[in-house]
Order: C-alpha cells, then structure tokens, then sequence
C-alpha cells in the first residue's frame, strides 16, 4: 500500500535526452510537490502544484516542465539532460490548505537519475 | 550530543544517550516547522511538528523545541537506539504551500 510511489527508481542517461518521472499518491492529498537532493543532501522545492494547478515554480530551468494530469499524479519531464541535473528527485503530498491549514508532506521513495 | 546542522554535519552519540540536533531557520514568516527522518535510499519520513504559538513539542522519544525569538529549533531523541541514524531535517512553512529546508544532519548511533 505504498502512499507515494514514483517511477523509475533508478534513472541513467546520456547528456541532451529527455526522461520523465512519474509521480503518483493514493492518500486523496490536494496537493503535490517535485524536490531535488543534491550530493550534499540538501533539499530544494521545484514544482508545487494544488488540485492540478502550478502554485510554486522555484526558478527551475525552463528544460523542467511538470505535469500533472489529474490531482493523484503529478509528472516531471526533463528535456535536454545536463551533467548537473544528476540527483535523486522527490515527489511529495500533502493535504493541503483545503482540508487544514498546517501540513506535513508525504515523501516518495526518490528517483536516482544519473546523466553520463 | 549536540550539534548544529550546517553543510551535512555529522553527530555521534553512544547507543543510550540522548541526541540533540539543532537548525537556524531563516524566515520570519515561517508559520510551521517539522522534522523529518531520512534513512539510505529513502524519502523523509515526518517525525514531529511545532506550529508556531508552541514552544514545544512531544511525541513518543522525540521532543521538539522552538526559540522565535532566535529562529531556532531543536530536536531532541531520547536513549537514542542503531535505528535513529539516519539524516534529520528540519522544515519551516509558510503556509499554505512553500517549504524550506535546513541542511541536514546525519546522526550516528555508536554500539
């Protein structure tokens, strides 16, 4: 019964390709989140979208663009891989302001993508 | 054992002791904060959480403490046991949707 799942877990490329990642939550959440983890650990929001809508949209290259179909997915597609786009990204739930004011997110298990 | 988290830092703290592991939080703003557990090869897992008009927090070994005054948090693991290590991270929100997180610290429990 897994809350977040993402597709693939692993992810190794070639510069200049395109991938997606999938994103899916079964917890009925309004609203969902990409993050990226570098090799340092350290966690930066990208994409925030409520009830298919993008809220947040923290200064990520253009070569992101993210999607989301319907409010249980929320997809990442990535054009024109660079060398610096290699990290573990993470999808993420939670309520949303909908249902309360003050929420905890609901990580997935992360994609390693690695860009030869 | 205490700690700062800046850069990944790393706590070592014997099997039994209690572990302290602390975060700057940069946003006045900032309504909401919550820490999170990341073991290997896994997303953050939620541990605890402080809304803002508390300075403290308990939960089952875990106690969470907020300074505003200094924007400062704290997490504190009492007898702390091999499976607390892992990477903590604080998170501070502004509601409703923008995250931000501290830096992380890794915690290694000594046998």
């Amino acid at each position: 019964d897994t809350a977040v799942s993402q597709t693939p877990k692993y992810l190794v490329t070639q510069m200049g390709n395109d991938k997606s990642i999938k994103c899916e939550q079964n917890l009925g959440h309004d609203t969902m989140y990409w993050y990226k983890q570098d090799s340092k650990k350290f966690l930066k929001i990208m994409f925030s979208y409520n009830n298919k809508e993008l809220i947040i949209n923290e200064t990520v290259p253009n070569r992101f663009s993210p999607k989301s179909p319907d409010k249980a997915h929320l997809n990442l597609h990535i054009n024109s891989l660079e060398l610096g786009d290699s990290a573990v990204y993470f999808c993420a739930s939670s309520p949303g302001p909908r249902v309360r004011t003050y929420n905890e997110q609901f990580f997935g298990p992360g994609t390693r993508l690695t860009v030869l | 054992g205490e700690n700062v988290g800046l850069h990944l830092p790393t706590l070592s703290v014997q099997e039994g002791d209690n572990s302290i592991i602390n975060c700057a939080y940069s946003n006045s703003a900032s309504d909401y904060f919550i820490w999170y557990k990341q073991e290997s090869g896994k997303g953050p897992q939620f541990i605890i959480d402080i809304r803002s008009n508390m300075d403290k927090r308990q939960g089952q070994r875990v106690t969470v403490l907020l300074n505003k005054t200094v924007k400062h948090l704290s997490l504190q693991i009492a007898a702390t046991q091999p499976g607390d290590s892992a990477v903590y991270f604080c998170a501070e929100n502004i509601p409703p949707y923008k995250y931000i997180f501290g830096t992380g610290t890794r915690l290694k429990v000594l046998a």
